[in-house]
């Protein structure tokens, strides 16, 4: 079975300072790895993944995240925060052979001061 | 495209009541997912199904139904309300390998 573990519940950054958001994860199989977005009153939103290939991934609003095995991390960042950015964020992993069974984090909230 | 719909959007229901949450995806993805969000523990997976007629438990089975009689839809059955299923519960859909693709949520308090 798969589990996820981000570290920091609530995280707040200044606007224009280095946003990042930790996630460990454990796995027994190869590892899918996901980032996502919630904001208020809403579903989730993909922001990037991580199947297989290249271990940096590149996502939506110039986020992005590098896997990294020896680690168990998957960890996400953002060289410069917007106000725009304040959101909930959850990082989740799943099997290669049933991302059904997908197992999330609980969440790190980000806050971005102006 | 709609993506995923989610029926009700808010629902207060009495202990010991029964109701049922709707998901509908138009996206024809096979796999489907129903999670409930409770603050501080992320998203608990309650059931899911990899396609028509196969459904199989998550980590938070107990107190729900489902079933998946065509590719679209995939309802949440509550059979009983206790207030512990107050939550946000949310319906998700994605092809294999792929994203899930979630909807809005039910809002959903049982007193």
């Amino acid at each position: 079975a798969q589990s996820v573990t981000q570290l920091g519940s609530h995280v707040s950054v200044s606007e224009g300072a280095l946003v990042l958001l930790r996630c460990n994860y454990s796995s027994s199989v190869p590892p899918y790895l996901f980032w996502y977005v919630q904001y208020p009153n809403q579903g989730l939103q993909l922001l990037l993944k991580y199947t297989t290939g290249a271990t940096l991934v590149k996502g939506i609003n110039g986020f992005e995240a590098e896997f990294k095995k020896s680690e168990t991390s998957f960890h996400l960042t953002k060289p410069s925060a917007h106000m725009s950015d304040a959101a909930e964020y959850f990082c989740a992993v799943s099997g290669p052979y049933n991302n059904n069974d997908m197992r999330f984090g609980a969440g790190t909230r980000l806050t971005v001061k102006p | 495209n709609a993506g995923v719909t989610q029926t009700p959007k808010f629902q207060v229901l009495k202990t010991g009541q029964s109701m049922t949450l709707q998901c509908a995806q138009d996206m024809n993805h096979e796999y489907m997912s129903w999670y409930r969000q409770d603050p501080g523990m992320g998203l608990r997976l309650i059931h899911y199904s990899v396609g028509a007629g196969i459904t199989d438990q998550g980590e938070v089975p107990n107190g729900y139904n489902v079933s998946r009689s065509t590719t679209e839809d995939f309802p949440l059955r509550l059979l009983s309300a206790a207030p512990s299923q107050t939550s946000v519960y949310f319906c998700a859909s994605s092809y294999r390998g792929g994203p899930q693709h979630f909807g809005d949520g039910t809002r959903l308090s049982i007193l």
